[in-house]
């Protein structure tokens, strides 16, 4: 399996503009999430699906964020507009119960840059 | 709620000694406990998890943790430690029923030669 897929893997836009990630989840993985890491905050989470559902967005900074996910295989997190404060590094990651407790894999990250 | 402390966000080891990473927790209800790591550049990976039963696990490239419950800690640990240790660990931890990780602050580990 290739791992969870990440485009792009840097993003560099100005203050103002639409930024769109992507997040290809490991096949037969019912849950995707969503993090955001910056040397300030740490590693927080955005937002959790299980099955296609947002199951709990309070991680969500405002309403500038938005996440969907059309099906099973691919997710988005959308910026709209950016600011110079949404500058991290944002990872996906997703997981299978068929365990309890089963790992999350990562993707390796986007490297958002506002200016 | 549950909270995860990493209390030393730095901690430089010489080649080839022993190092201990200390994670605590706080949770009113039963958690399970990981450790993950994030080498340069990349995502995070799962290097142990502890789920129940023995109270010491042993994970990849020689890692190991105890669960203390009445600590209520997690620490990391490895015997002889190498310059690819060098990267930042991740305590996190989660409660039953739930698929919802909280991540520690992080330690990065910098290994001296």
């Amino acid at each position: 399996d290739a791992g969870v897929i990440q485009s792009p893997r840097h993003e560099v836009t100005e203050m103002g503009q639409e930024v769109t990630l992507r997040c290809k989840p490991i096949s037969g993985h019912d849950y995707l999430f969503w993090y955001r890491q910056t040397m300030m905050r740490g590693l927080e989470l955005l937002i959790y699906f299980n099955n296609n559902v947002p199951i709990d967005d309070s991680g969500m900074p405002e309403d500038r964020f938005s996440a969907k996910m059309p099906n099973a295989s691919f997710s988005t997190l959308k910026i709209q507009p950016s600011e110079p404060r949404d500058s991290a590094v944002y990872f996906c990651a997703s997981t299978t119960t068929d365990r309890a407790a089963d790992t999350q894999y990562f993707g390796p990250g986007t490297r958002l840059t506002v200016l | 709620a549950q909270s995860v402390t990493q209390l030393d966000s730095q901690v430089p080891v010489f080649e080839e000694a022993p190092v201990e990473l200390r994670c605590n927790y706080s949770s009113s209800v039963s958690v399970y406990l990981f450790w993950y790591v994030q080498y340069p550049n990349q995502g995070l990976q799962l290097l142990l998890k502890y789920l129940s039963g023995s109270t010491l696990v042993k994970g990849i490239n020689g890692f190991e943790a105890e669960f203390n419950k009445s600590q209520t800690s997690f620490h990391l640990r490895k015997p002889s430690v190498h310059i690819s240790d060098t990267a930042e660990y991740f305590c996190a931890v989660q409660i039953f029923g739930n698929e919802k990780l909280t991540f520690g602050t992080g330690t990065r580990l910098t290994i001296i030669p």
